[in-house]
């Protein structure tokens, strides 16, 4: 079956640090890749997404690329602000497929 | 669009009583879930419908929960009788299909609470 394995927090940075957020997958087929991120008080939203290999995703700063050659898709930011801190989420969905398959989330806090 | 509606945003009952969670899908999306959020467990997937059929309900925790779809703009969660360990929050989720790519638009949640 799927899973996403995600780098486990909390993360703790300083504003202006360079975030990583590891994410590898196991998956039948070729699937899309998500990043969601869930503000405090707030469902999850879709942060970036990528659905096929080499694609990279990128919104708000954020990046991750498709590596279907070692199944990951970590996230990266060059310089965080404390507006950041909220909790991360990989995820993938197969084609033709219903349900998603989340990571565990990562909580990252920025300090000013 | 208004995007995935949750209510109520806040519910506190006492055990034993019977919970009605509501959600109002995007208009269009053939794809609902029920999600359930707690910090031990983090975020479970509860049951998920496409085209108002429930396809999987292998995660509802037992008899006590049941979810229904009568229409495409409409779904319910319902608890009865509620219990303590469900104290959690429940968030609604819809999406099209993987004809598009395929990403989840999740409401904001009920945060329930029973005492």
């Amino acid at each position: 079956g799927n899973s996403v394995t995600q780098m486990e927090g909390p993360v703790t940075l300083s504003e202006e640090a360079f975030l990583t957020i590891n994410c590898t997958y196991t998956a039948t087929g070729y699937p899309s890749l998500f990043w969601y991120v869930q503000y405090p008080g707030e469902g999850l939203q879709l942060l970036l997404k990528a659905t096929k290999a080499d694609d990279k995703g990128s919104n708000k700063g954020f990046e991750a690329t498709y590596r279907k050659e070692t199944t990951s898709f970590h996230l990266e930011k060059g310089s965080v602000q404390v507006s950041d801190s909220a909790v991360y989420f990989c995820a993938l969905r197969n084609t033709n497929a219903g349900k998603s398959t989340f990571g565990d989330g990562t909580t990252l806090t920025v300090k000013p | 669009d208004a995007g995935v509606i949750q209510s109520p945003r806040h519910e506190v009952t006492e055990m034993g009583q019977e919970v009605t969670l509501r959600c109002k899908p995007i208009s269009g999306h053939d794809y609902l879930f029920w999600y359930r959020q707690t910090m031990m467990r983090g975020l479970e997937l509860l049951i998920y419908f496409n085209n108002n059929v429930p396809i999987d309900d292998s995660g509802m925790p037992e008899d006590r929960f049941s979810a229904k779809m009568p229409n495409a703009s409409f779904s319910t969660l319902k608890i009865q009788p509620s219990e303590p360990r469900d104290s959690a929050v429940y968030f609604c989720a819809s999406s099209f299909g993987t004809r598009n790519t395929g990403e989840l638009f999740f409401g904001e949640g009920s945060r329930l609470t029973v005492l």
